[in-house]
């Protein structure tokens, strides 16, 4: 059974930095072909996609973000952590972590998130 | 980065009826889309990868359709379990981008 859970802070300050980790089980981040991704929803509004980590250390991450976040993974802990600097009140959301899989089709990768872990609640506020 | 724009933001509809939910992208994604089901306060729930392919244990009355830039997800007969908000991604770029989500509520 496949299962992942997100911790973290609950609360934090404008400017500081938010470290998220993401706790699998179920699987491997050193098997071919896995990969984690971060996802976050602000409060009555859209999904959105912040970074991925595949089991070749390969990073990606939302254009817009991506000068803030980084993302790494702990194989022997099954764990994949992402952390967010310069903290803003916006950026107030639930975050997810989910398990990424892939196919291929015509020499093309197609992906998915199948499992989802159930999202940690962060506040941006002083 | 490429933008996802769902049709309609809000659906009502009954018990039984037939939706469909249109997903455009601003360029052309090939079959590089997925589906998502999200009831409030909950995780989001895949049901649909590579624009068509039914993912293992979701009903057989939703399906997807479409590639390019137009996309489809059908409910063929909606059921109570199925009032939610339904959301399309795409992954044809590294910076993979949602919708902005279709909410189908009771008519």
């Amino acid at each position: 059974q496949v299962t992942l859970k997100e911790s973290g802070p609950a609360l934090v300050k404008p400017t500081q930095t938010l470290t998220l980790t993401c706790t699998f089980s179920g699987f491997s981040l050193s098997t071919s072909a896995m990969r984690v991704s971060w996802i976050r929803q602000p409060p009555g509004k859209p999904l959105e996609w912040l970074a991925r980590i595949d089991w070749d250390d390969d990073k990606f991450y939302s254009t817009s973000l991506k000068t803030r976040l980084t993302i790494s993974k702990d194989t022997s802990k099954n764990q994949v952590v992402l952390t967010m600097t310069n903290m803003d009140p916006v950026d107030t959301a639930t975050y997810y972590c989910a398990r990424t899989l892939s196919g291929k089709l015509e020499l093309r990768s197609y992906y998915y998130m199948d499992v989802w872990g159930k999202g940690t609640t962060v506040t941006v506020s002083s | 980065d490429i933008q996802m724009t769902q049709s309609p933001s809000t659906l009502s509809a009954s018990v039984g009826d037939r939706v469909t939910i249109t997903c455009r992208a601003s360029q052309n994604i090939s079959s590089w889309l997925a589906w998502y089901q999200q009831k409030p306060g909950k995780a989001p729930k895949l049901l649909i990868y590579k624009a068509s392919s039914l993912e293992s244990g979701v009903p057989s009355r939703f399906s997807g359709s479409g590639s390019g830039t137009e996309f489809t997800l059908t409910i063929s007969s909606l059921q109570p379990d199925d009032f939610a908000t339904y959301y399309c991604q795409q992954y044809n770029s590294y910076a993979w981008t949602f919708g902005q989500g279709t909410k189908v509520e009771i008519k």
